[in-house]
């Protein structure tokens, strides 16, 4: 599976910033989601775009999907010392259904 | 809200023994199962993909022979990881897929040889 670029791949911020990730993929998709992982845990579902929309809101979260550019955007803003995770962009392409995943981006949020 | 079950969450094996990791869909029948891989600091990689009934369609490198994937029925992939090594100790994660709704995907489980 062809993996998207996730830019930055490690981001360090302070208690109370807005913290920006970015992904990019390869291919046309049917809809892209976020989810993040605590260290050595299991996966949790953030937020989900469908291919159709360009900005998605949940909570503290945002997410844009500019689909000309393939690309994805999540922002966490008022970021908070738990928010310390790495965080995937999931895309699934019309034809495959595959989940694919981007290089992910390690946030540390100090308190 | 569409459930999988992965278990074990985490394992120890000895080196050479073989350890097998169940994913059940609980309350929806998952056409096609997904099994990924990652090793620390890194990301979520395609082992293979399993439609129910037939044979699991292996990512390039990834030993087929090793890995084995049984997907007999339409709830239930295992993935048994045969003379395991220590350099397969890694973070297996599974993912179903319902027709018509995407995918949901299992807690995990940590592999641990030694």
């Amino acid at each position: 599976s062809q993996q998207g670029e996730e830019d930055p791949q490690a981001l360090s911020i302070q208690e109370g910033e807005n913290a920006t990730m970015n992904c990019s993929y390869k291919t046309s998709i049917n809809n892209l989601q976020w989810y993040r992982q605590n260290s050595g845990r299991g996966l949790v579902h953030l937020i989900l775009i469908r291919s159709n929309e360009r900005e998605k809101h949940s909570g503290r979260l945002r997410v844009t999907l500019d689909t000309s550019k393939k690309s994805s955007s999540l922002l966490i803003t008022a970021s908070r010392a738990a928010d310390t995770a790495s965080y995937f962009c999931v895309s699934s392409s019309g034809g495959s259904y595959i989940p694919t995943f981007g290089r992910g981006t390690s946030l540390i949020v100090h308190p | 809200g569409a459930v999988v079950s992965q278990h074990p969450s985490w394992v120890i094996c000895k080196s050479g023994t073989s350890v097998k990791i169940e994913c059940r869909s609980l309350d929806f029948q998952a056409t096609t199962m997904f099994w990924y891989r990652q090793f620390p600091k890194q990301s979520l990689m395609l082992m293979a993909t399993s439609n129910e009934g037939s044979k699991a369609t292996y990512e390039q490198g990834v030993e087929k022979d090793k890995f084995l994937i049984n997907h007999a029925s339409l709830t239930l992939s295992t993935l048994t990881v045969t003379s395991a090594h220590p350099e397969d100790s890694s973070f297996y994660i599974c993912s179903a897929r319902q027709l018509g709704y995407g995918y949901t995907f299992g807690s995990g489980t940590r592999l641990t040889v030694v």
